[in-house]
């Protein structure tokens, strides 16, 4: 079983829904991401978590919220979708303790086609 | 702020022969460097980073990347490329201290192709 699981892996939803993507771990980090890829632009960061009280926007927030139910869980939102947010969306992890080498690890990803 | 540029969008190249993806960075400090690779439908891996000491910096897979302070650059090597190259690469750099919060600013990718 994967470190860092995306549910869904796939979402085909239309304009105005409200979205869900939900993301677990098992690594036992306390930090966890959303990113976003888009082609061409790489990966843009959209919250990020340090840990269950800690919850902080990056660079492409707006029209995004999220949730971090427990220290293994991190969930994003989209409550009104629209067509521009059709990308590629990773969660991903890292640790706060140890040697704090900045790695992320990654999950497999969730595709979201908005109509 | 800082921004990562990765000039070559697509890169074809022959089984067996040499690969070099080219990053350039823009970092105020001292930076963490990464390349990840991205094969179709997975998501990230790490394949190598740099925080220090020597610049020719080893990882896997048979990669090794060079950081040039001075000409802002950690370009992705391999010296033969096998057919499960073909993946997306992505340079990444970060802030050298905790209170950053490893997050990771990201190249826009090149992707590899690799012929027969």
């Amino acid at each position: 079983d994967a470190d860092v699981t995306q549910t869904p892996r796939n979402r085909i939803t239309k304009t105005g829904k409200r979205i869900m993507l939900e993301c677990s771990q098992t690594k036992g980090h306390d930090r966890m991401y959303w990113y976003r890829q888009d082609p061409g632009l790489g990966l843009r960061l959209i919250y990020y978590s340090f840990d269950v009280k800690d919850i902080n926007k990056g660079e492409i927030s707006d029209g995004y919220s999220v949730s971090r139910q427990a220290q293994a869980k991190f969930s994003l939102s989209l409550e009104s979708a629209i067509p521009n947010q059709t990308a590629l969306y990773f969660c991903a992890t890292s640790d706060l303790t140890g040697s704090d080498t900045g790695e992320l690890f990654f999950g497999e990803g969730s595709r979201l086609t908005v109509l | 702020a800082q921004s990562v540029t990765q000039p070559d969008i697509h890169i074809t190249v022959s089984e067996g022969a040499s690969l070099e993806l080219r990053c350039n960075y823009s970092y105020g400090a001292t930076p963490y460097l990464f390349w990840y690779v991205q094969s179709p439908g997975q998501g990230l891996q790490l394949l190598l980073k740099y925080f220090s000491g020597d610049t020719l910096v080893q990882g896997i897979k048979g990669f090794e990347a060079e950081f040039k302070r001075s000409q802002s650059s950690f370009n992705l090597r391999k010296p033969s490329v096998h057919w499960s190259d073909a993946a997306e690469y992505f340079c990444a750099v970060g802030a050298a201290f905790k209170a950053a919060g490893n997050k990771l600013t990201f190249g826009g990718g090149t992707r590899v192709l690799v012929k027969p």
